[in-house]
């Protein structure tokens, strides 16, 4: 069936570095992808967002990406720091509701 | 505004026990969100509201689970009975506008275990 998942369950990554987060969907006809962040203990939160009639899209320190044509998109978080930390999830808007895929662990090394 | 409220933060009960998780969605959102979260099946929507009605709850696992929204500022997650498999972290989120995941803001989650 239709679905967003991710690529990887974790991912680490040196303090500093840049983090490369990827997800892959299957629904040739979404149109809209949101990246959320889940830090311990608390609820997702939102990142970023694009439209399909875009390949990218920047925020502070990070960039979403996509690829239309292999229906992929990843998140890029520059010069990652220990509060980037988190468990990150790309969720695909249907409508009134989102639908998440299983997330990414992203652990930062000293 | 303080954000989407949930209580309890916490809730530890033994199976056949009635469980009720509330949810404060911010003030002036419209849409209501009830998601339950495992390691295994992820997070997962489980029904919501516009403007205090129903709209689908097909997320819904079964009978033993209910959700009430009596008015703007108050939503209710019911289960009856309880069993362990039921235990997971329970998250209400709301919004101001139709989908548009920019919109959408969660509570901190309430973390039920079933004994």
């Amino acid at each position: 069936g239709e679905s967003v998942g991710l690529h990887l369950p974790t991912l680490s990554v040196q303090e500093g570095d840049n983090s490369i987060i990827n997800c892959a969907y299957s629904n040739s006809a979404s149109d809209y992808f949101i990246w959320y962040k889940q830090e311990s203990g608390k609820g997702p939160q939102f990142i970023i967002d694009i439209r399909s009639n875009m390949d990218k899209r920047q925020g502070q320190r990070v960039t979403v990406l996509l690829n239309k044509t292999v229906k992929h998109l990843s998140l890029q978080i520059a010069a990652t720091q220990p509060g980037d930390s988190a468990v990150y999830f790309c969720a695909e808007n249907r409508g009134d509701k989102i639908i998440f895929g299983k997330g990414t662990r992203l652990h930062i090394l000293p | 505004d303080a954000g989407v409220i949930q209580s309890p933060r916490h809730e530890v009960t033994e199976m056949g026990q009635e469980v009720t998780l509330r949810c404060k969605p911010i003030s002036g959102h419209d849409y209501l969100f009830w998601y339950r979260q495992t390691m295994m099946r992820g997070l997962e929507l489980l029904i919501y509201f516009n403007n205090n009605v129903p709209i689908d709850d097909s997320g819904m696992p079964e009978d033993r689970f209910s959700a009430k929204m009596p008015n703007a500022s108050f939503s209710t997650l019911k289960i009856q009975p309880s069993e362990p498999r039921d235990s997971a972290v329970y998250f209400c989120a709301s919004s101001w506008a139709s989908g548009g995941g920019e919109t959408q803001y969660f509570g901190p989650g309430t973390r039920l275990l079933v004994l």
